[in-house]
């Protein structure tokens, strides 16, 4: 079946880096986009981005610049999150989420979200 | 970007009975729009896109219905797996954006 697995649970220290995984199974992985979104604790979801994983362009949302990238290796199905220079703010859920809709009909824009990664969680603090 | 905002924040309601919760964007997203479930420490679950065709699997009591600027997602008879959080997306307009989430809770 279609599946994302993520990697476990991180627990940094303000200014350190981290990289999250998250791998696909069960279709081919380079049809389909794959997003980014971020859940603070108790609160709502937010769309950080997401990469072609055709072409491996990836698009940021607007307060996802600069400390935040994303990445693929399509030779092992797996998109990656990496966030630099944490700050205590970036204490959350992350989940990636593949599009819907196949990259060739999305035409640059993200649709509805199926599956989701199980999540990981990323708490900062010294 | 487009502001979803959904109402109420909690619903109580008691199993068997209907549940009829309400997502409004700040402007026209057409038909463009998702529901997810949200259960505590899982992630969100596809409920329904293009505002009203249930995912594969998806119960029949579940159903959406709206376009333009108000959606409605009901439940028609609560079961205890359904107390949860819910989630709407808008994928009209770049960025997607989600509504802030509505807890159905045990009355």
């Amino acid at each position: 079946q279609v599946q994302l697995v993520q990697s476990g649970s991180e627990l940094k220290k303000p200014g350190a880096s981290v990289k999250v995984s998250c791998k696909a199974s069960g279709y081919t992985f380079t049809t389909y986009a794959m997003n980014w979104v971020r859940q603070a604790p108790g609160q709502g979801l937010e769309w950080m981005g997401w990469i072609n994983t055709n072409t491996g362009n990836p698009t940021y949302a607007q307060g996802f610049t600069g400390r935040f990238v994303f990445s693929l290796d399509t030779s092992v199905s797996t998109a990656y999150l990496q966030i630099s220079s944490l700050k205590a703010e970036d204490t959350a859920v992350y989940y990636c989420a593949r599009d819907r809709v196949p990259i060739t009909k999305v035409r640059g824009h993200p649709r509805w979200f199926d599956p989701w990664g199980q999540g990981t969680l990323l708490s900062v603090s010294s | 970007e487009i502001v979803m905002t959904q109402s109420p924040a909690t619903l109580s309601v008691s199993p068997g009975e209907r549940a009829t919760l309400s997502c409004r964007a700040s402007q026209s997203v057409s038909s463009n729009l998702a529901w997810y479930q949200q259960k505590p420490g899982q992630a969100p679950r596809l409920l329904i896109y293009g505002a009203s065709t249930r995912d594969t699997g998806i119960p029949a009591r579940f159903s959406g219905s709206g376009s333009g600027t108000e959606f409605t997602l009901t439940i028609s008879s609560l079961q205890s797996e359904d107390f949860a959080v819910y989630y709407c997306q808008q994928y009209n307009n770049w960025p997607p954006t989600f509504g802030q989430g509505t807890k159905v809770e045990i009355k």
